[in-house]
């Protein structure tokens, strides 16, 4: 089935190490998005991409990055994870901007040691 | 900025029951979609229900029907014939359209357990 997935579920790093968590589609959709979900909060977003256009939220610290390689891919890449930065992380697409629809994945749990 | 309110952090019912959980939204926009997502346990988020503003006419999806007061601001989630799969987070959710990619603003949630 057509679907958006992400690697992996589960993700254990360690305080100041650098950590990339990938999303793919298979639903050709030109937009996608990273949301942050803390503990029994609502989900943020991050960034996103229209096809190659980068647009970053502008609350989104500096060292969130995300890297769009091709339509299928998008990595959500964490420079130096700190405590705060545990959550899960959610990856979202949408056909094209203006009114669609966004899919989710199942996310990604992210704890910081 | 848009905010999104939802006031019942948990909520119980019955099996075969209805239930109706509430939102409300506050946005200077005239232009906008309103969401309910469903989050189950380690499960993703799906959709359940979307609405658009320029629509007088209620959302429904078989069990799921929305109660959209435009004027009120408020967007609640009516659930019918409850059932045990229905057990999940849910979340209303603001999307102002923009040429640059929609952004999606999520109320708290509602976890909502169905009692067999």
């Amino acid at each position: 089935d057509a679907m958006v997935i992400q690697n992996p579920r589960y993700q254990v790093t360690q305080f100041g190490k650098p950590v990339t968590l990938s999303c793919s589609q298979t639903l050709n959709h030109n937009v996608m998005y990273w949301y942050q979900q803390k503990s029994s909060q609502a989900p943020k977003l991050l960034f996103h991409y229209y096809d190659k256009d980068f647009n970053n939220e502008a609350d989104t610290p500096d060292n969130f990055q995300s890297r769009r390689p091709n339509t299928s891919f998008c990595f959500l890449d964490i420079r130096s994870p700190g405590l705060g930065d545990a959550a899960m992380y959610l990856c979202a697409t949408s056909r094209d901007p203006l009114r669609e629809t966004q899919y989710f994945g199942p996310g990604t749990r992210l704890l910081v040691l | 900025a848009q905010t999104v309110t939802q006031s019942q952090p948990e909520m119980s019912v019955q099996e075969a029951e209805t239930v109706t959980l509430s939102c409300t939204y506050d946005t200077s926009e005239s232009n906008y979609y309103l969401f309910w997502y469903k989050q189950p346990p380690s499960r993703q988020m799906i959709l359940v229900i979307r609405q658009e503003a320029y629509k007088q006419q209620n959302a429904t999806e078989n069990r799921f029907s929305v109660n959209f007061q435009k004027a009120a601001k408020s967007f609640s989630l009516k659930i019918s014939d409850s059932q045990l799969g229905d057990t999940a987070m849910y979340f209303c959710a603001f999307m102002k359209p923009e040429s640059s990619g929609d952004k999606l603003t999520f109320g708290t949630g509602t976890r909502l357990a169905v009692r067999p």
